[in-house]
């Protein structure tokens, strides 16, 4: 059974701060890894996809991958209150059209 | 207008009764995916297909069946609902480049 493990939350960073969200995968096969956001009663939204190790930066988000690690993060610098959503992680092994995801941690941002 | 659609938004039904819920894509996209979200549980793949001939089971199929009407047409049938089917169902497509683009929702609630 392939696993995706994240902390549920919540995680409360204040307005301005960097929020670090994190998750760590079982399949040491996995190929492509995705970070989703979902609103409070919204559907799911690709904000970040990273493939190889190491840092993938798009604006104020940052996500860093290490395969020997099994694990996956999120970075969100200068955080705003718009950002308070729960992210999910999502990992699809080589070869494979599905995804896995984590159950989501939920981040609030303080103003 | 969206580009993956889902109906009906919102369902209540009863035990045993059969329901359909539909998805109707615009994106053009040949790969289309059944979910089931439950509170802190995630995430979880119901069924996909990538054409009209190529149905398979994902995760949690029992209990489920679908069928795929064309390329932009993917539905999914409760043949006798029960109460633990009760989650929000999302249907996605995805692309070539391997980003799921998910549709509003539905949310079932079974009686």
């Amino acid at each position: 059974q392939k696993e995706v493990e994240q902390n549920s939350g919540p995680l409360s960073v204040p307005e301005g701060a960097i929020a670090s969200l994190n998750c760590t995968y079982s399949d040491r096969g996995s190929q492509s890894f995705f970070w989703y956001r979902q609103y409070s009663g919204k559907s799911p939204e690709l904000i970040m996809s990273i493939y190889s190790n190491g840092d993938k930066e798009d604006g104020r988000f940052t996500a860093q991958l290490n395969k020997a690690s099994q694990y996956v993060s999120l970075l969100i610098r200068d955080s705003q209150p718009s950002d308070s959503a729960t992210y999910l992680c999502a990992v699809k092994g080589a070869g494979s059209y599905q995804l896995t995801f984590g159950k989501g941690t939920k981040l609030s941002v303080i103003p | 207008d969206a580009d993956v659609t889902q109906t009906p938004r919102n369902r209540i039904t009863k035990t045993g009764k059969r329901i359909m819920l539909e998805c109707s894509q615009t994106k053009g996209h040949d790969r289309m995916y059944w979910y089931r979200q439950d509170p802190g549980l995630g995430l979880r793949l119901i069924y996909y297909s990538f054409d009209v001939k190529d149905i398979n089971k994902g995760e949690i199929s029992d209990g489920y069946s679908v069928s795929r009407q064309a390329q932009a047409k993917f539905s999914l049938s409760l043949e006798s609902a029960i109460p633990n089917q009760t989650a929000l169902y999302f249907c996605a497509t995805e692309g070539t480049e391997e980003t799921q683009y998910f549709g509003p929702g539905t949310r079932l609630l079974v009686l």
